[in-house]
């Protein structure tokens, strides 16, 4: 099956610190991916959708300028978690299905960031 | 907003038993997913539900897509310590929603 990685796998960083988090496509193109972030012992939250060349849509709650997603080519989207507070230490996925698919079909989830805000 | 809702939370068996986990949706799917979840790590895709009725199955586990598209079952027959994990089923209706998943615990 289609290959995600992310980077790093974990972080830790100090309170008020930005955190960028990659989300690489290695054998596909994807026009769209997705970032979730994910609590302990509970389910996957969806932040936004990530658009190769146009603004992320957000979801409902999601603050857009403390999590900027930038999505430059079709293998790479981007996570930044700025000014990162404790109440931001999760587990960060995000996921993508082949080029042109949606959101309607499979989706390749990378192994995950784990972020520990101190 | 459209909710996809999962029960059991927790589910503990002995090995050889058998498992299954429920979803149910808000709103009419346009198709419906499953993945699986083990400890430490990532959702792996285990199949898509897309037709209403519809049973698929993979080996042990059966696959169902409720007649109206707004529920699914995952049934797991006989099972194994190699089960273990935490089954989200997800939800299509113009964007993935996840349920809260179950997580099964296998005892040998």
């Amino acid at each position: 099956g289609a290959v995600v990685s992310q980077h790093p796998s974990w972080v830790i960083c100090k309170s008020g610190t930005s955190v960028k988090i990659e989300c690489r496509s290695l054998d596909f193109q994807a026009t769209t991916m997705f970032w979730y972030r994910q609590f302990p012992k509970q389910s996957l939250m969806l932040m936004a959708t990530s658009n190769e060349g146009s603004k992320a849509t957000y979801e409902q709650g999601v603050e857009k300028d403390k999590f900027l997603i930038n999505h430059a080519s079709l293998t790479l989207s981007t996570l930044t978690v700025t000014s990162a507070h404790p109440e931001d230490s999760s587990f960060y996925i995000c996921s993508a299905p082949p080029r042109g698919a949606g959101s309607y079909n499979e989706q390749f989830f990378g192994p995950g960031t784990r972020l520990t805000v101190l | 907003g459209q909710q996809v809702m999962q029960i059991p939370q927790y589910q503990h068996v002995q090995e050889g038993e058998d498992f299954t986990t429920y979803c149910n949706s808000s709103t009419t799917l346009s198709n419906i997913q499953w993945y699986k979840q083990r400890p430490g790590g990532h959702p792996v895709f285990l199949i898509q539900l897309v037709k209403s009725g519809e049973v698929k199955k993979q080996k042990r586990l059966t696959f169902q897509f409720g007649e109206a598209k707004k529920n699914s079952s995952l049934h797991i027959t006989a099972t194994q310590t190699t089960d273990v994990g935490t089954y989200f089923c997800a939800g299509e209706g113009g964007k993935l929603i996840f349920g809260q998943g179950t997580e099964l615990s296998v005892k040998p």
